[in-house]
């Protein structure tokens, strides 16, 4: 049972443009949402979280949207660079202060 | 500020063999997460401390899997006897507990191979 799905394992988008991740979660019960990179040979490292009390949070060149009635939530990079090819894995937090992950989207920008 | 350190980065062992793996977390961190990452896919939580007791061990295969947090610091995971389906990266995280404080500080992993 996957409380969290990424469904895209990939995308490719062209240097300067904007990087669109989706992510959907089953559980209501969830009450943060968060974003982490993982490049090669690395442990993931937090991006960017959004409360699932907020709509939007933004930092920079990411920017977190959440539609709780729809249960799902997208990560915005606008303009996409090189260096943010990695793989990006939506996660949620219980009530026990636990991350629920998804299987992650390898993000390629093409320059 | 250190971030979480893990040992080792790499360990091949064959099916049956125990291994271990330590981590040492952000200082003053008191919760403190294990969790496996299969090759294409997401990391999953095997064992979740709050100091050094156990919040949540429910997807930890307790037939050959064990952890322990001494001293609400250190921790190590133990695997007895390996699995060929056990070979993945194993991840320790760290993480304060205070409102405010949502995300989870993670260590470069250890990948185990088990042949």
């Amino acid at each position: 049972d996957q409380q969290v799905k990424q469904n895209s394992p990939s995308l490719s988008v062209q240097e300067g443009r904007i990087s669109i991740l989706n992510c959907d979660y089953t559980n209501s019960m969830f009450d943060y949402f968060l974003w982490y990179k993982k490049y090669p040979a690395e442990g993931p490292t937090f991006l960017i979280s959004i409360s699932s009390i907020k709509d939007k949070n933004e930092d920079g060149r990411f920017t977190v949207f959440l539609n709780k009635s729809a249960k799902h939530l997208s990560l915005h990079i606008v303009p996409s660079q090189p260096g943010d090819s990695a793989v990006y894995f939506c996660a949620a937090r219980g009530s026990a202060r636990q991350l629920t992950f998804g299987s992650g989207t390898q993000l390629t920008v093409l320059p | 500020e250190a971030g979480v350190a893990q040992s080792p980065r790499y360990k091949i062992i064959e099916k049956r063999q125990s291994v271990a793996f330590w981590c040492n977390p952000i200082s003053g961190h008191a919760t403190l997460y294990w969790y496996q990452q299969i090759l294409g896919q997401g990391p999953k939580l095997l064992i979740q401390f709050q100091n050094n007791g156990v919040v949540d061990d429910s997807q930890l295969p307790k037939d050959r899997f064990s952890a322990e947090r001494l001293k609400g610091v250190d921790s190590t995971l133990k695997i007895q006897p390996a699995k060929l389906e056990d070979s993945a990266v194993y991840l320790c995280a760290s993480s304060l507990d205070r409102a405010g404080n949502t995300e989870a500080f993670f260590g470069q992993g250890t990948r185990l191979t088990v042949v």
